[in-house]
């Protein structure tokens, strides 16, 4: 199974901050033909929403201030500029080969 | 608009079984795999399986924590994904989401709660 670390697990930031969260695979997760890593975002009692697919592909309708980067095993979601409605959980997932597996889950809370 | 609808969850003792209902609409669902996720409380995501449209041959695939206990099936006529859960145990109980596609889940329903308990 493809095990994936997500660092933080939490992290304190203010409105305006540059935030970035890193996710890393335990082996190479897609090169050449698509590299199968996404971003999710949760809030409390709601389903994950599609943020970021293909590591740094933009989810129609998700604002631009969100970006993922990333190859091989190592990949970051950032978000530039926080907004009040971006305090949620966010998951790291890879569909490269199955079992599919998310990464714990870094919680962004208001400091 | 898509929509994903789960039912079926509720208290169930241990050992005994439950299946869960996903109702879907907005999309063409004999083309489409849909896949179950679930999460304990407090805790994240993990990949339960799916199961890939008749195209594909409908086969299916499972996480090895529920391999032999759960069974997904599809009835194309009605636009509905199953979840049949069997041997239940308290490690069971979470939120259990039913999700668009094989890979990068576009579309999740609003979850149906499991809990096992006596």
């Amino acid at each position: 199974d493809i095990q994936m670390t997500q660092s933080p697990s939490s992290l304190s930031a203010s409105v305006g901050d540059r935030v970035t969260i890193t996710c890393r695979a335990s082996q190479s997760i897609g090169i050449y033909f698509g590299t199968y890593l996404n971003w999710y975002q949760q809030k409390p009692g709601k389903a994950p929403k599609l943020l970021i697919y293909a590591a740094s592909s933009l989810q129609s309708g998700v604002p631009s201030r969100f970006s993922g980067s990333g190859s091989g095993t190592d990949f970051s979601l950032t978000i530039s500029s926080l907004q009040p409605e971006d305090f949620a959980t966010y998951y790291c997932q890879q569909s490269y080969s199955t079992p599919v597996t998310f990464g714990q889950g870094t919680r962004v809370e208001i400091k | 608009e898509v929509q994903l609808v789960e039912s079926g969850g509720g208290l169930v003792q241990p050992g005994r079984s439950l299946r869960l209902s996903c109702a879907a609409s907005g999309f063409t669902f004999d083309d489409s795999a849909l896949s179950w996720v679930r999460q304990a409380p407090g805790t994240g995501l993990e990949w339960v399986g799916f199961i890939r449209s008749k195209a594909y041959g409908g086969t299916t695939e499972y996480a090895a924590s529920v391999k032999g206990r759960f069974s997904i099936s599809r009835d194309d006529s009605k636009s509905i994904a199953y979840l049949q859960m069997s041997s239940l145990s308290s490690e069971d109980t979470a939120v259990y989401y039913c999700t668009r596609g094989s890979g990068d889940y576009t579309d999740w329903g609003q979850g149906t709660l499991v809990t096992v308990s006596s």
